[in-house]
């Protein structure tokens, strides 16, 4: 079964710029949710996505924004590029099912620098 | 609110050397807990996970955790620490809020395993 697939891996945007990630999810896996991981803050939850709804948001400014498609692919939008949004991009998913649905699988993330 | 904390930022031991990492919770309910690792430039690969049940529970890579609920703890462990399991190891708790649920994450233990 193949994991969680992010792209791209690696990209460079200028400050005041968009960036769009994309993400699958493990086959079978109703819940997208997004991580932010940088040195000075460590990993941070964006929100979670399921069944194409917003769940839960964590502590970001509106700039950060997502969406889940029918088929349970995710993309995260940030508008406005910061120096400070350089990070590491995570994105994760789970089955949310009764067993093991509290499992969280994570992707291998995309790079982005802002410049 | 939940939190984890890892009180070790930084661990060395030598390989062959046994390897405890210490991580404490805050959390009102019984927690979900897990263990990822994190290898440099990768993404997060889980370890093992707590739900319910023996307190005692088995991972990959030969790595093992004890929930002990009156210390607040749970502790990674591996009798025989190997070279390539150097990396950043991150302890967290899952934790539901209104309809959604999230991860609560350590800051991180970097171990590094000396010859």
């Amino acid at each position: 079964k193949a994991g969680v697939t992010q792209t791209p891996r690696y990209l460079i945007k200028t400050r005041g710029q968009q960036v769009t990630l994309s993400c699958s999810p493990i086959s079978g896996h109703r819940s997208v949710s997004w991580y932010q991981q940088t040195p000075g803050q460590g990993l941070q939850f964006l929100f979670e996505y399921f069944s194409e709804t917003q769940r839960n948001k964590g502590n970001f400014p509106g700039r950060f924004s997502g969406r889940q498609f029918s088929n349970s692919r995710s993309e995260m939008n940030v508008s406005t590029l910061e120096l400070g949004d350089s990070a590491l991009y995570l994105c994760a998913s789970s089955s949310r099912d009764s067993r093991s649905g509290n499992t969280i699988y994570f992707g291998e993330g995309s790079w982005l620098t802002v410049v | 609110a939940q939190s984890v904390t890892q009180p070790d930022i930084h661990i060395t031991v030598s390989e062959g050397a046994s390897l405890e990492l210490r991580c404490n919770y805050s959390y009102g309910a019984t927690p979900y807990l897990f263990w990822y690792v994190q290898s440099p430039g990768q993404g997060l690969q889980l370890l093992l996970k707590y739900f319910s049940g023996d307190t005692l529970v088995q991972g990959i890579k030969g790595f093992e955790a004890e929930f002990k609920r009156s210390q607040s703890s749970f502790n990674l462990r591996k009798p025989s620490v190997h070279w390539s399991d150097a990396a950043e190891y991150f302890c967290a708790v899952g934790a539901r809020s209104n309809s959604g649920y999230a991860l609560n994450f350590g800051k991180g233990t970097s171990l590094l395993v000396t010859p």
